[in-house]
C-alpha cells in the first residue's frame, strides 16, 4: 500500500524498558519527522532526516534515538521508556516544495504509547 | 515552544454556519499551512499560504495571512458534521530547509446537526 505506516498502533511498556516505533513511507521523500502530541502541548518535533543518514535534534529530543539507514525507514527508539514519554507519536514525511522551505507534510496514523 | 496560538481553543456551531479560527505565530515565515485532524487519526493537509499571498481559496475553505500582525484565518464555509475535527496551524519558517514545521495546539470544532 501506499503511503506511510507506523507501527504498532497502540503499545503498553514499563518504566525502563527500550521501546522502537517503526515508520515506514513508500513515496522515497527525502524528508521524514517524528512529532509527539499530548494534551496541552499540541505537536512538538522530536527528530528529523533530510535524507538517508543525516538526522538532526528537534524541540524535544531527550530519552530518543533516530537511524535513517534506508529512505524509506525512519524507526524511533525510546532507550528507557520514562512516564513523561506516555503520547501519541506521528511520523511524517515530504518532500521539498517549489520555494524555499514549502514542505507540505504527510502524516502516519500515529503510534499510541503507554508508559506504565 | 510552540510558533502557531491558535484561537478558540475550541468552538461549536450549527450546521451549515461558518466556523472561522485564528493562528498567531512569532518569527517571521516563509509559509503557512492549515491541517486536520479527525478524532485518532494523523493530520492531513489542508492548504498553504506563502509569505507573499494574503488570500488563499480551495472549495469551502478561505484562508488569509497577515504578515504585519503575524495572523492568519481559516474560514470553512457552510459547515457539515463532517467538518467536525481539530484544526491546526503550522509555520515554516524563513530558515527554510528539512526541519519540518512548528505546529500550534489546535482548535477542536464540532457541527452541531
Amino acid at each position: 500500500d501506499a503511503g506511510i505506516t507506523q507501527s504498532p498502533r497502540y503499545k503498553i511498556t514499563e518504566t525502563g524498558r527500550q521501546v522502537t516505533l517503526m515508520c515506514h513511507q513508500t513515496w522515497s521523500h527525502s524528508y521524514m519527522f517524528w512529532y509527539r502530541q499530548d494534551l496541552g502541548h499540541g505537536l512538538r518535533l522530536i527528530y528529523y532526516s533530510a535524507a538517508a543518514d543525516i538526522t538532526d535534534k528537534g524541540e524535544v529530543p531527550d530519552g530518543y534515538v533516530v537511524s535513517r539507514s534506508k529512505t524509506e525507514n525512519f524507526p524511533l527508539t525510546l532507550e528507557s521508556a520514562t512516564r513523561s514519554q506516555t503520547s501519541v507519536y506521528f511520523c511524517a514525511s515530504s518532500e521539498p516544495g517549489t520555494g524555499f522551505g514549502a514542505n507540505v507534510l504527510t502524516f502516519g496514523a500515529g503510534s499510541r504509547l503507554t508508559v506504565l | 515552544s510552540q510558533q502557531g496560538e491558535e484561537d478558540p481553543q475550541a468552538l461549536s456551531i450549527q450546521e451549515g454556519e461558518n466556523a472561522t479560527m485564528n493562528c498567531s505565530y512569532k518569527t517571521s515565515i516563509n509559509n503557512l499551512q492549515w491541517y486536520r485532524q479527525n478524532s485518532g487519526r494523523g493530520l492531513v493537509h489542508l492548504i498553504l499560504i506563502r509569505s507573499n499571498e494574503r488570500e488563499k481559496h480551495s472549495g469551502r475553505l478561505r484562508v488569509t495571512l497577515d504578515t504585519s500582525k503575524k495572523s492568519s484565518s481559516l474560514l470553512i464555509t457552510a459547515s457539515r458534521a463532517a467538518d467536525t475535527a481539530s484544526y491546526f496551524c503550522a509555520t515554516a519558517d524563513s530558515g527554510g530547509g528539512a526541519d519540518g514545521l512548528t505546529f500550534g495546539k489546535g482548535t477542536h470544532l464540532i457541527i452541531q446537526p
